[in-house]
């Protein structure tokens, strides 16, 4: 049962327009979701997060944006650069997941392709 | 540079053969985790230290163990690795309930 899903496994965007990264989520006890980027042979990069009780959350290039009712995130990258070419993760946590841990729970991921 | 450091990033091991992987950080962060991610799946919590609290998820093989011996280090052992173990290895560490902090990630084949 996959409480995080990431529905797109890539994306192509062209230099310089909107990159929209999509993101659902099943479990309503989710209260911190969070993205991340990856490249190739490479941890995870932390890049944004928002709490449940806030709808928006911007830093620099990056936006997210949380819809409660319709457990649905997205990142918005712009613009978009070469750089920003990686798979993109959407995790969520709850106090009360792993155990009673703070663990994260992933979607499969969006491979994100910025043409020139 | 404060970060989360793996080694060895790249583990070929022998089927049954045990196998040690090793994190270490110097953020000084109280909680540290471990995550399995197979070829084009999602990352999956293994299991977590909160300080010297030790928390299994319910879904981990007991193949699969832990050990925290101070702040800074964290390591897994695979006591019995098999085929199906071959995945990256990723360990983060957080202090606050927002972002946590990953490494590059260790690279285990199984032979």
């Amino acid at each position: 049962d996959q409480q995080v899903k990431q529905n797109s496994p890539s994306l192509s965007v062209q230099e310089g327009r909107i990159s929209i990264l999509n993101c659902d989520y099943t479990n309503s006890m989710f209260d911190y979701f969070l993205w991340y980027k990856k490249y190739p042979a490479e941890g995870p990069t932390f890049l944004i997060s928002i709490s449940s009780i806030k709808d928006k959350n911007e830093d620099g290039r990056f936006t997210v944006f949380l819809n409660k009712s319709a457990k649905h995130l997205s990142l918005h990258i712009v613009p978009s650069q070469p750089g920003d070419s990686a798979v993109y993760f959407c995790a969520a946590s709850t106090e009360y997941s792993g155990g009673g841990a703070d663990g994260l729970t992933f979607g499969k991921g969006t491979h994100l392709i910025i043409q020139p | 540079d404060a970060m989360v450091i793996q080694n060895p990033r790249y583990q070929v091991t022998q089927f049954g053969k045990p196998v040690t992987l090793s994190c270490s950080q110097t953020l000084n962060h109280n909680v540290m985790y471990w995550y399995q991610q197979k070829s084009s799946q999602a990352p999956k919590l293994l299991f977590h230290y909160y300080d010297k609290d030790f928390n299994n998820e319910a879904d981990t093989p007991d193949n699969f163990q832990s050990r925290r011996p101070n702040t800074s280090f964290c390591f897994l052992d695979i006591r019995s690795p098999g085929l199906g173990d071959a995945a990256m290895y990723l360990c983060a560490t957080s202090y606050r309930r927002d972002t946590q902090y990953f490494g590059p990630g260790t690279r285990l084949t199984v032979l």
